[in-house]
């Protein structure tokens, strides 16, 4: 079984500060971690994907992400938030590389302050 | 440039009504996901197919869903007869299964009201 907690349903932050949004997974395998995000009225677009090799991740828009085995998290950061980041983001797991189905976790909201 | 579509994008109804959704995957794609999005439960998965064989099914309410895949340009989503509690967003996805750290593709949605 495997599952994913997200910190915080809502993040706010003010325009160029740091962003970062909390992820915990649990997992009977070796997880593969995803970032997802979705705006308004969209589908999912992957952010990032941890996929064993190292262990900081770098995606799209400046995202990057960190996996920590011994804290079992995948938090992802922005060293300075733009008002277009203002989304939905989703962390996900799976145990089959993501050839299998996803799990996700709740969901965290982010705000973007001018 | 290749993308998943879907098929409505609105769908009210009423209750007892027979909805279907459809689902074209990126060609060459042989995995396909179904996926339900509420405000309750947040993302859940449904069920999923690779090379049109059902994979995995367990997310999905067996008496009134059915997925199926008439051929590989086609995924199909199902509700009869569908309830108020069926209201949601439907994402269907799809991907490859060749190596690890596979990216699934999101459609943009079904967005199914049932009244």
């Amino acid at each position: 079984a495997q599952s994913v907690t997200q910190l915080g349903s809502h993040v706010s932050v003010s325009e160029g500060a740091l962003v970062l949004l909390r992820c915990n997974y649990s997992s009977s395998v070796p997880p593969y971690l995803f970032w997802y995000v979705q705006y308004p009225n969209q589908g999912l677009q992957l952010l990032l994907k941890y996929t064993s090799a190292a262990t900081l991740v770098k995606g799209i828009n400046g995202f990057e992400a960190e996996f920590k085995k011994s804290e079992t998290s995948f938090h992802l950061t922005k060293p300075s938030a733009h008002m277009s980041d203002a989304a939905e983001y989703f962390c996900a797991v799976s145990s089959g590389g993501g050839a299998d189905g996803l799990t996700f976790g709740k969901g965290t909201h982010l705000i973007i302050q001018p | 440039d290749a993308r998943v579509t879907q098929t409505p994008r609105d769908k009210v109804t009423e209750m007892g009504q027979e909805v279907t959704m459809r689902c074209q995957p990126i060609l060459g794609h042989n995995t396909v996901f179904w996926y339900r999005q509420t405000m309750m439960q947040g993302l859940e998965l449904l069920a999923y197919f690779r090379n049109r064989a059902p994979l995995d099914d367990s997310g999905m309410p067996k008496d009134r869903f059915s997925a199926e895949m008439p051929d590989a340009t086609l995924a199909t989503l199902k509700i009869q007869p569908s309830e108020p509690r069926d209201s949601a967003v439907y994402f269907c996805a799809s991907g490859g299964d060749r190596g690890y750290g596979n990216e699934q593709f999101f459609g943009p949605g079904t967005r199914l009201t049932v009244l």
